[in-house]
């Protein structure tokens, strides 16, 4: 059965800190995709970052970067030089390769980030 | 700006009211989806329309009743809800959903509703 686990459920640190998302997920297939969003106060759901099973490059956008793992069945998330504005919920999400109307993205619980001034 | 529109914002609605949500796209995307979120979870998917036709439905109370009238438009009609119905409801959409591969759903503001 696919699972997404993110273990860390609150997280604050102080501005200019490097903070660290794990995210661990489990499934059977050898196709399937990663997603992380951000969701701040106002609700939104933002789409930060999309990536499928067979690329395992690592990604770098400003102050995000994402590694994905999967030796350990990891895909963190590290947010660099923290900011105020980074504050809010972070969800993980995986969804399988397959084709058809059934496919659908499993969550994890999310980790909720606070960034001190 | 997130380019899925949703309004109204906030809903307050008694048990006996008649509402609806409305989702506007303008993406050009195919798949089209209401999903429910309660305080401090990750979202609950309810509905998934593809090609304007209703794909997937999440065994949700009839009391929510999805519509697709284009493309561009998704509507979720509510009748004799529960105050425990109250959520945050969020529209996505995505290119489609028949492809192998798991297309980006991208997400409106939500309606923030509370059932009195």
């Amino acid at each position: 059965a696919q699972k997404v686990t993110q273990a860390q459920t609150e997280i604050s640190v102080v501005e200019k800190e490097d903070v660290t998302l794990d995210c661990v997920y489990e499934t059977r297939d050898t196709t399937y995709y990663l997603f992380w969003y951000k969701q701040p106060p106002s609700g939104e759901l933002v789409f930060l970052i999309r990536r499928n099973s067979f690329d395992e490059q690592n990604e770098i956008s400003g102050r995000y970067s994402w590694n994905f793992q999967k030796s350990t069945s990891s895909f963190n998330f590290t947010i660099t030089a923290s900011q105020v504005v980074d504050s809010a919920v972070y969800f993980c999400a995986l969804s399988e390769g397959k084709a058809g109307n059934n496919r659908k993205l499993i969550w994890g619980l999310g980790t909720s980030l606070a960034v001190n001034p | 700006d997130t380019e899925v529109t949703q309004t109204p914002k906030h809903l307050v609605m008694g048990m006996t009211n008649k509402k609806s949500l409305k989702c506007e796209q303008h993406m050009g995307h195919r798949a089209m989806y209401w999903y429910k979120q309660k305080a401090k979870k990750p979202p609950e998917l309810m509905f998934v329309y593809s090609y304007e036709k209703l794909s997937i439905n999440e065994s949700v109370p009839s009391r929510f009743s999805p519509e697709c009238p284009n493309s561009s438009l998704l509507n979720l009609h509510l009748h004799a809800l529960q105050p425990e119905d109250s959520a945050l409801y969020l529209c996505a959409s995505s290119q489609n959903i028949d492809r192998g591969y798991q297309e980006t759903q991208y997400f409106g503001p939500g309606t923030r509703l509370l059932v009195l």
